[in-house]
């Protein structure tokens, strides 16, 4: 049974700083991985999904990279802003289903 | 853009009470699917759907049913609502046209009291 794990569960940084966030899957025969931002009370928000067969995918600041054989991916975020601040998860895709992480907490501070 | 919209953002109903929240998707979408998100559990499965009428169960779908008569639409249906089943709602929607991204409404918070 595929299980995500996130960590860490809460991070808090200064504005500015680059930052990576961590996704760790243990059932390597995923179909892709995607990234999502929840801000509190809302839906998700998809960020970027990276294919099995890719290594790395980018938008803007964000960029997500995949290691289906170590079970790993990261998202990192450069050059952090305020607005950057919600819950980030990831999740790994299978037989059509998602498997999602707890999710990081992410607080950016002025 | 994608677009799932949910019928309430907010739902407060009494024990006992048959309560449905609908979700449609815009985007011609092959499978829908609901979640419910409680603090500390994360995100888990209700049900899915891969075809008009035809559903399969997630990891929860105890006290709940689905109904997808129309391509567009998937109901999640709580036949007598409990207090244990006061949660967020999240309902999505993926195609295998793009490697089953998954798409989110904006989630209905039900209260059961």
């Amino acid at each position: 049974k595929q299980e995500v794990t996130q960590i860490p569960a809460a991070l808090s940084v200064p504005e500015g700083e680059n930052l990576v966030l961590n996704c760790s899957f243990t059932d390597s025969a995923i179909y892709n991985l995607q990234w999502f931002r929840q801000d509190p009370g809302k839906g998700l928000t998809s960020l970027l999904l990276i294919q099995s067969s890719q290594r790395e995918q980018t938008s803007g600041r964000l960029n997500a990279s995949l290691d289906k054989s170590s079970g790993r991916s990261t998202l990192y975020i450069a050059a952090s802003q305020p607005g950057d601040s919600a819950t980030y998860l990831c999740a790994a895709v299978g037989a059509q289903k998602l498997v999602f992480g707890q999710g990081t907490r992410l607080t950016i501070n002025p | 853009d994608v677009k799932v919209t949910q019928s309430s953002r907010y739902l407060v109903k009494r024990t006992g009470e048959k309560v449905f929240l609908e979700c449609v998707q815009d985007m011609d979408h092959e499978n829908m699917f609901w979640y419910r998100q409680d603090p500390g559990l994360g995100l888990r499965l209700i049900y899915f759907s891969y075809d008009v009428k035809m559903k399969e169960k997630g990891d929860i779908p105890e006290g709940y049913s689905v109904s997808r008569e129309k391509k567009e639409r998937f109901s999640l249906i709580l036949e007598s609502a409990s207090t244990n089943q006061t949660s967020m709602y999240l309902c999505a929607s993926s195609t295998p046209g793009s490697s089953y991204e998954q798409y989110f409404g904006p989630g209905t918070r039900l209260t059961v009291t």
